[in-house]
């Protein structure tokens, strides 16, 4: 089955301990990102990566990173959590061209719900 | 950057109804789709629409790209309806990031 998955789906933490937080995708895509979705703000990105090693901020990268050392995985990481990063956090991935196929639905991970105190 | 509005903001149905979601958007864009957020926040995808028709079961959406606006319907409502719709679009340049519009919540009553 084709799907994204991310892990935890929900963690409770406290402010500056570092976290991760897993995404994989087993269709291939070379294209992976996070959004967060905060209520009022909407789904906001966070980092995007256009391939293996290629990765850029997005519209609120303060305070992440992300690594694609691999084609199928984008974790993002947390280094000092702070409560503002509270929130829902969301793993997508895409087919960056598809030729003829040209179909670039973007499919996302069941979601993780961070909480930091 | 792009503009999404999505009408109504908020729906109550009885079950069994029948209902037009839409989403306008400012600019041509090659990608649209439409999700469905259920109660428990996940984003589950339903149609990858960028222009013409198509359907799925009780669901079916259309994409007039030329007047930049998308239609969702959902015939027949059941209570697993519930939650928050979402549009989407893309350029498909630059970082392919998705404008999401703020999305219409659909209670359905049994």
């Amino acid at each position: 089955e084709a799907q994204v998955t991310q892990n935890p789906r929900y963690l409770i933490t406290v402010t500056g301990k570092k976290l991760t937080v897993t995404c994989s995708q087993n269709m291939n895509h070379e294209y992976m990102s996070w959004y967060r979705q905060d209520p009022g703000l909407g789904l906001r990105q966070i980092y995007y990566s256009m391939n293996v090693e290629v990765t850029d901020k997005g519209d609120v990268p303060e305070g992440y990173k992300v690594s694609r050392k691999e084609k199928r995985n984008f974790p993002l990481i947390l280094e000092s959590p702070s409560p503002n990063q509270t929130s829902l956090y969301f793993c997508a991935s895409r087919v960056l061209s598809g030729g003829s196929m040209k179909a670039y639905e973007q499919y996302f991970g069941p979601g993780t719900r961070l909480t930091v105190t | 950057g792009i503009q999404v509005e999505q009408s109504p903001p908020d729906l109550i149905l009885q079950e069994g109804a029948n209902s037009t979601l839409r989403c306008n958007f400012s600019d041509s864009v090659n990608n649209l789709q439409w999700f469905h957020q259920n109660p428990w926040g996940q984003l589950i995808n339903l149609f990858y629409i960028p222009s013409g028709t198509k359907q799925n079961g009780r669901l079916s959406a259309t994409t007039v790209a030329t007047e930049r606006y998308s239609l969702l319907y959902i015939s027949s409502s059941q209570t697993t309806d519930s939650g928050v719709y979402f549009c989407a679009v893309d350029l498909d340049t630059g970082r392919r990031a998705l404008t999401f519009g703020s999305g219409t919540r659909l209670q359905v009553q049994p």
